[in-house]
């Protein structure tokens, strides 16, 4: 069954440097997200993106976030000066339609000392 | 007012009956609903979806929707213990078609 691939699993960085969470959608899927979960609590969406722009995001998503497809089949988020609050769980997910439920990766744990 | 309300839990039922995990939500305008399931430690798997008032059957798996009401539930028959998980309702709400809002999720336990 296709999957969603996220790298890495787990990543440790030091408040204030930059992080970069990588993922490989489903192959024929056009829509890509970004949600995180912190440790407890539910699941955030982060944005969405179609067509090499982002189609929505949430407050949270402020400029230290951003999001890239550099390649046909890669997908990033970069964290730019990472603060402690962003310590949370990142999944990233595709779709084949708008509004249609999504496929999650496993995600990569963020965490900032 | 909270968008997508559910229950924390935990919601314990013994193993062969029947789950009900319950959603509401505030958006009159929402068309669809997703439910995900999510082992700790895990990222969300969907497992069902309903747009239509009514039910929808999926395997031991039932959505019922009552869009007057505003609320989804999500029935499992037969529980066994690896049905033991937060199970998350997930609703786009009007004007955000790419964008999932989710409660906080229900934990259920299916006890031997």
């Amino acid at each position: 069954e296709p999957e969603v691939t996220q790298t890495p699993s787990h990543q440790v960085t030091q408040m204030g440097q930059e992080v970069i969470l990588r993922c490989v959608p489903i192959s024929n899927h056009l829509y890509f997200y970004w949600y995180r979960q912190i440790l407890g609590q539910k699941v955030e969406f982060l944005v969405s993106f179609y067509n090499n722009e982002i189609s929505e995001k949430s407050e949270i998503f402020d400029d230290q976030f951003s999001v890239e497809r550099p390649d046909g089949s890669n997908f990033t988020l970069k964290i730019r000066s990472t603060k402690l609050e962003d310590s949370a769980m990142y999944f990233c997910a595709s779709s084949e339609e708008r509004g249609y439920g999504y496929t999650f990766g496993s995600g990569t744990r963020l965490t900032v000392v | 007012q909270k968008e997508v309300e559910q229950n924390s839990g935990p919601l314990s039922v013994p193993e062969g009956a029947i789950a009900s995990l319950n959603c509401t939500y505030s958006d009159r305008g929402s068309q669809s609903f997703f439910w995900y399931r999510q082992y700790s430690g895990k990222s969300p798997e969907l497992i069902m979806f309903i747009y239509s008032n009514g039910d929808k059957e999926d395997g031991r798996f039932t959505a019922q929707l009552n869009k007057a009401s505003q609320y989804v539930s999500l029935l499992i028959r037969d529980s066994q213990p690896s049905d033991s998980a937060t199970y998350l309702c997930a609703v786009p709400l009007t004007g955000t078609a790419s964008k999932l809002t989710f409660g906080t999720g229900t934990r259920l336990q299916v006890t031997l």
